[in-house]
């Protein structure tokens, strides 16, 4: 079975300025993805950016982009300018079988103007 | 085009009753899934369905059931509801079961047990 860590529960970030959110992973297969999901104080749960493991290159989505270690199963987000927006809870996720999906505790982003 | 919708959006209920969730995934999407997120935690997953059919179950006890209609919109029920049920329940979408495709998640029904 498939296991997801976030081990930072709070982060805190001063506008503008640049932060990483620590993930790692733990699972048995060679050839799967990785996700990061964004939940804002709405609660709506959306897909900020993903990780293909067979891939060498690291993921970027505008201001956002990966870290991928796959011999180390670690997987952080980089968030860059960050903007008042950002403020959310983000999690770290592994999609299974079915595309069921394992979720890390999440971490709570701030964002100080 | 319209996302997931989740209704109700909040809903209160006693130790012991029932409860119906309901989901309409987004149009085209065939693969619905339900999640429950307990305050403060990850979503944790409860049921997957692809073309009407179960496709995977979580680990929670059999008073958790779902369906899914023909139009793939989908049910969540729980019964005998205790106090640890209490929780938001993401119910999401996706174009089918496989890996590579993204699910998107509705706002979720709140649901309160006392």
């Amino acid at each position: 079975a498939q296991t997801v860590t976030q081990s930072q529960p709070e982060m805190s970030v001063q506008e503008a300025e640049t932060v990483t959110l620590s993930c790692t992973y733990d699972t048995s297969e060679s050839d799967y993805y990785l996700f990061w999901y964004k939940q804002p104080p709405s609660r709506q749960m959306i897909l900020v950016i993903r990780q293909e493991a067979y891939k060498q290159q690291n993921a970027t989505e505008n201001r956002f982009s990966v870290n991928f270690q796959k011999a180390a199963k670690s997987f952080s987000l980089k968030i860059s300018d960050s903007q008042l927006g950002d403020a959310a809870m983000y999690f770290c996720a592994y999609p299974g079988a079915n595309s069921k999906l394992t979720f890390g505790k999440g971490i709570t982003l701030s964002v100080r103007p | 085009d319209a996302g997931v919708t989740q209704s109700p959006t909040h809903l209160i209920k006693t130790r012991g009753q029932q409860v119906t969730l309901r989901c309409s995934p987004i149009s085209g999407h065939k693969s619905v899934s339900w999640y429950q997120q307990v305050l403060g935690q990850g979503p944790q997953f409860i049921f997957q369905y692809y073309e009407k059919e179960e496709r995977g179950r979580g680990n929670f006890p059999d008073r958790f059931s779902a369906r899914q209609f023909p139009n793939y919109s989908s049910e969540l029920n729980v019964n005998a509801l205790l106090l640890g049920d209490s929780a938001l329940y993401l119910c999401a979408s996706s174009l089918g079961p496989g890996r590579p495709y993204e699910q998107y998640f509705g706002p979720g029904t709140r649901l309160t047990v006392t």
